[in-house]
């Protein structure tokens, strides 16, 4: 059974203080790990597909990375408005997406 | 394009009660589905479809039915609602059925059961 897991649950930190999120997983053929945001009261926004071990991806102060075993988003300098919680998925099958608990992330002024 | 709607936005009902929570996409996309959100669970799958006509069970299908008449249409009807189903649900469409594609998700319908 494919199992996502997310590491911490909570992590709050100082605006500038870089820090890092864990997506841990267990899939017999992964097609893809997928990096989501999610505001309170909305639903998530797609950030990042990765697809193969050694991929990186960047978008703006984000940068997510994939090992065969786990996937790290990686934070630098946060702002205030990066606060969200981080959801991982991975899919196996055709497009049915098994998703971690999350992280929720605020960044303090 | 509005990307993914659904409505209503919040909803109560009283137990043994059905409704339809309504989902469309405008982005012609083959793929869409439904997911539960509860607190300490993460998304979970409901049901799915890979096109019109075609529909299949998630992880929690239990006391929830879909159908697929049209593309842009997925609704997702609760039979008898129960207190265990009160959640925030969450519909999702992408273009691919094979590929790992991008899902798009709608801004969720928050319902209570009483």
């Amino acid at each position: 059974e494919d199992q996502v897991t997310q590491s911490p649950e909570a992590l709050r930190l100082q605006e500038g203080e870089s820090s890092s999120l864990n997506c841990s997983y267990t899939v017999s053929g992964l097609r893809g790990l997928f990096w989501y945001r999610q505001d309170p009261g909305k639903g998530p926004e797609f950030l990042f597909t990765l697809y193969s071990a050694g991929e990186e991806k960047e978008k703006e102060r984000l940068k997510a990375t994939l090992t065969k075993k786990e996937s790290f988003l990686h934070i630098t300098a946060p702002k205030p408005e990066d606060s969200a919680t981080y959801l991982c998925a991975v899919q196996e099958g055709a497009q049915k997406l098994v998703f971690g608990q999350g992280t929720r992330l605020t960044i303090n002024p | 394009n509005a990307g993914v709607t659904q409505t209503p936005k919040f909803q109560v009902l009283k137990t043994g009660q059905s409704m339809t929570l309504q989902c469309a996409q405008d982005m012609n996309h083959e793929y869409m589905s439904w997911y539960r959100q509860d607190p300490g669970m993460g998304l979970r799958l409901i049901h799915y479809s890979v096109g019109a006509g075609i529909t299949d069970q998630g992880e929690v299908p239990n006391g929830y039915n879909v159908s697929r008449s049209t593309t842009e249409d997925f609704p997702l009807r609760l039979l008898s609602a129960a207190p265990s189903q009160t959640s925030v649900y969450f519909c999702a469409s992408s273009y691919s059925k094979g590929l790992a594609d991008t899902q798009y998700f709608g801004p969720g319908t928050r319902l209570t059961v009483l």
